[in-house]
Formats: C-alpha cells, structure tokens, sequence
C-alpha cells in the first residue's frame, strides 16, 4: 500500500529557529517523493522533490530510506514560510497521494 | 499557456443534486486527476487518468464518476450530492506517463457546499 504520514497537524516555531517538518511514507518500492506547499489563498505548488537534491527558499529534504523518511528542514524560519505543507509520494501508476499535512506558523 | 484552469470556484448543492466539476490544462499532459482536500484529511486522490480514454480509482472514488474524452479535459461528475461530499477539489495535471518524478500543477480549486 502506499501510504504517507504526517505526524503534526500544526506547527509553530519563531522567526531565526529552525523547523523541521516530518514525513514518513510506506511504499514497496523505490518512491519519488516531493514537498508541495500552498500559501493563503494560492495554488498548491511544488517545493521540492528528492530526486533533484536541491534547496528552495532555504528549505531542504533527505530521502532515508532506511527510516521511510523524507522530512524537511529549515535551518532560519522566517514569517513568510507561514503555509500549508503537504508530503507526497507518486508510485509506478504516476498517482500522486498526500499527506494529511502540516500547517506551519512562523511567530515574529 | 493558462495551466490547469477549474469551474466553477464556488457552487452550493442541495443534496441529491448532481452536478459536474470542469477542469482542463493546456499543457498537453497525459495526466490528469481530482482530490478532494478536507481539514485533517489532506488531499486525497478521487479518480485519475494516464491518457485520453484511460481513467481509474483513486482512495475515494465513491459518489464520483469521471472521463476522458479528450487529452485537455478532465470533468469531474457527482451524481448525487450528499453533505459528505462538501469540500474543496483540485484538478491537476502532470506530465507524459511513467515519470514519476515530474512535478504536479494543481488548479485554483472548486469550493463546493451540499446542503
């Protein structure tokens, strides 16, 4: 079954701190994972996918396959990272599943 | 290019009524799909579609039909609304099949109400 866990439905850290937001995933195979992220009244857009290795805005995330893990990190959050991020995986049907999110709050 | 556009934004449905959500993109992708996105849910796949006459059943498919007739459009069907069925819904679309990595482009969104 392919199955993505986020295991915090809120988040909330200060301006300068560093965040890390915790994906798990089940999946019997080699997954292509991304972060997807969906400011106030914006589209879903992607972040990031591990297969480019890159950091966007700051933020990055190591596939562990070991652990099923794909979390994402920040070292220095600012206010505008304030968003909805969402964890997916997409399988060999190219279907895309989510999940259920982590709705992050940077305090100044 | 407009990206995957969705009609209508808002639509507020008495229960039993049937209705159908539109979606289509201009990017020539052979996939398309809808989800329903709900507080403490997530998004959750409804049906999705790897090319013109080929679609299938996502997590939740009950109370939704779906086809493809053509590669840009993708509607979405609900045959007969129920309060459980109040949600928002995103149609995406993504590139050729069997890339897995390639990324997703979501619509706006449709905000439906069943009363």
């Amino acid at each position: 079954a392919q199955r993505v866990t986020q295991p915090e439905k809120l988040l909330s850290v200060f301006k300068g701190a560093p965040v890390e937001l915790k994906c798990n995933y089940s999946y019997s195979g080699s997954p292509e994972l991304f972060w997807y992220v969906q400011y106030s009244r914006q589209r879903l857009q992607l972040l990031l996918r591990h297969i480019s290795r890159e950091s966007i805005k700051g933020f990055t995330a190591d596939l562990n396959k070991g652990e099923t893990s794909f979390h994402l990190k920040k070292p220095f959050a600012q206010e505008e990272d304030s968003a909805m991020y969402y964890c997916a995986l997409s399988g060999r049907n190219n279907d895309m599943r989510f999940g259920a999110g982590t709705r992050l709050t940077v305090k100044p | 290019n407009a990206g995957v556009t969705q009609t209508p934004k808002f639509q507020v449905l008495k229960t039993g009524q049937s209705m159908t959500l539109q979606c289509a993109q201009d990017m020539n992708h052979e996939y398309m799909s809808w989800y329903r996105q709900d507080p403490g849910m997530g998004l959750r796949l409804i049906h999705y579609s790897v090319g013109a006459g080929i679609t299938d059943q996502g997590e939740v498919p009950n109370g939704y039909n779906v086809s493809r007739s053509t590669t840009e459009d993708f509607p979405l069907r609900l045959l007969s609304a129920a309060p459980s069925q109040t949600s928002v819904y995103f149609c995406a679309s993504r590139g050729p099949f069997g890339r897995s990595s390639y990324e997703q482009y979501f619509g706006p969104g449709t905000r439906l109400t069943v009363t």
